[in-house]
């Protein structure tokens, strides 16, 4: 079973664009979950998607956006890019949501804002 | 409440030793708890999780041990490898959103 990917895995934008990441999930993962990786707040929680709703949102500025398609495919958006941005993007399927969540994740999205 | 402490933030073991990384976390709602193991350039890759009606779980070279009272579960890899260096992270939820230690950076000396 192919795993969870993401798409692309490197990106370098400007101050004040924006940017689209996508996760496709694991064959028959429905639920879908976004998380930020930097050095200097570790791991933190964007928000989840499950059978095309969100489910639950982290603390992060509304100009962090994302849905989920009917194929479980997810897609992420950031409005307005700031340097603080810069970060890895990680994608995580499980087969249903809040269920033991056992979250597998994908390689992640490097996004560098300059 | 929502805090998971883990430590240390890095450790080196000789390979064979045994690898102890701790976590303690405040929030008693919390009923699963994994940990992960990253490679760099790699996203996090489920290692072993546990829930709090068990005190100990083992997968090969890799156990768990959770105690309920003290609000406290650790990772113990056995017979420890190079191939083990990577970050490691503890977890901890209720329901859809994981809650993240910072990470340990653990290094095998051969």
């Amino acid at each position: 079973k192919a795993g969870v990917t993401q798409t692309p895995r490197y990106l370098i934008k400007t101050r004040g664009q924006q940017v689209t990441l996508s996760c496709s999930p694991i064959s028959g993962h429905r639920s879908v979950s976004w998380y930020q990786q930097t050095p200097g707040q570790g791991l933190q929680f964007l928000f989840e998607y499950f059978s095309e709703t969100q489910r639950n949102k982290g603390n992060f500025p509304g100009r962090f956006s994302g849905r989920q398609f009917s194929n479980s495919r997810s897609e992420m958006n950031v409005s307005t890019l700031e340097l603080g941005d810069s970060a890895l993007y990680l994608c995580a399927s499980s087969l249903v949501a809040g269920e033991g969540n056992e979250q597998y994740f994908g390689p992640g999205t490097r996004l560098t804002v300059t | 409440q929502q805090q998971v402490k883990q430590s240390p933030q890095s450790l080196i073991v000789q390979k064979g030793g045994i690898s102890i990384i701790n976590c303690a976390y405040e929030n008693t709602a919390f009923d699963y708890f994994p940990w992960y193991q990253q490679f760099p350039g790699k996203g996090p890759a489920l290692l072993i999780a546990i829930r709090p009606d068990v005190s100990e779980k083992k997968e090969g070279r890799f156990t768990i041990s959770f105690n309920k009272s003290a609000k406290q579960f650790s990772l113990h890899i056995m017979d420890s490898q190079p191939g083990d260096s990577a970050t490691y992270f503890c977890a901890a939820s209720k329901g859809y959103q994981l809650i993240w230690g910072a990470g340990t950076k653990l290094i095998i000396k051969p």
